[in-house]
């Protein structure tokens, strides 16, 4: 049961243009979006979040965008340079926090690749 | 301040061997997690620790086991390798309990014959 899906698993974009991965979702309960980037041979590292309050997170070259009605997060890179290569993860917790834990769901990722 | 460490690198074991994953932290963060990524699939938890002193398991448990050693190291063990095991298992942090931002470790690339 797949509750947070990234339907693409590649995306390549030209150097300079913007880069859109995008992330659905099915559990209507989510209230926390997480991206993560990973380059290969390295952990996932923490990008930017977005809480369902906003509609909108900007943090330098990226954005995140969160349309609740579509059950949908995309992550907006402007623009898109060569060390954005990467998986981007999208994530969210999920359900009540039980035994001080709330469990966090991954999608399985979109491979970006930025062309000089 | 190096983060989220983990040893080994790499690990080849033969189905049967046992081995431990050592992880540890340096933010003085409360909650450590033990994560697994396999091709086509999103990290899925094995185990957690939302503070020194307790484990519990996450959603693929079985076959390994935890130790919170204290607040700073958080290991895996695996009793009895299997070629199902063979994964790359990343080790993550976070100040509070859950959905908040983790930090990871480099991970550790195991191959299981």
């Amino acid at each position: 049961d797949q509750q947070v899906k990234q339907n693409s698993p590649s995306l390549s974009v030209q150097e300079g243009r913007i880069s859109i991965l995008n992330c659905d979702y099915t559990n209507s309960m989510f209230d926390y979006f997480l991206w993560y980037k990973k380059y290969p041979a390295e952990g996932p590292t923490f990008l930017i979040s977005i809480s369902s309050i906003k509609d909108k997170n900007e943090d330098g070259r990226f954005t995140v965008f969160l349309n609740k009605s579509a059950k949908h997060l995309s992550l907006h890179i402007v623009p898109s340079q060569p060390g954005d290569s990467a998986v981007y993860f999208c994530a969210a917790p999920r359900g009540r926090m039980t035994g001080g834990y709330q469990k966090v769901t991954f999608g399985i990722g979109t491979k970006l690749q930025v062309i000089p | 301040n190096a983060g989220v460490t983990q040893t080994p690198k790499f690990q080849v074991l033969k189905t049967g061997q046992s081995m431990t994953l050592q992880c540890a932290q340096d933010m003085n963060h409360n909650s450590m997690y033990w994560y697994r990524q396999d091709p086509g699939m999103g990290l899925r938890l094995i185990y957690y620790s939302a503070s020194e002193g307790t484990t519990d398991k996450g959603e693929v448990p079985n076959g390994y086991n935890v130790s919170r050693l204290n607040k700073r190291e958080f290991s895996l063990r695996l009793e009895s390798a299997a070629p199902s095991q063979t994964s790359v298992y990343f080790c993550a942090s976070s100040e509070r309990q859950g959905g908040y931002e983790q930090y990871f470790g480099p991970g550790t690339r195991l191959t299981v014959t």
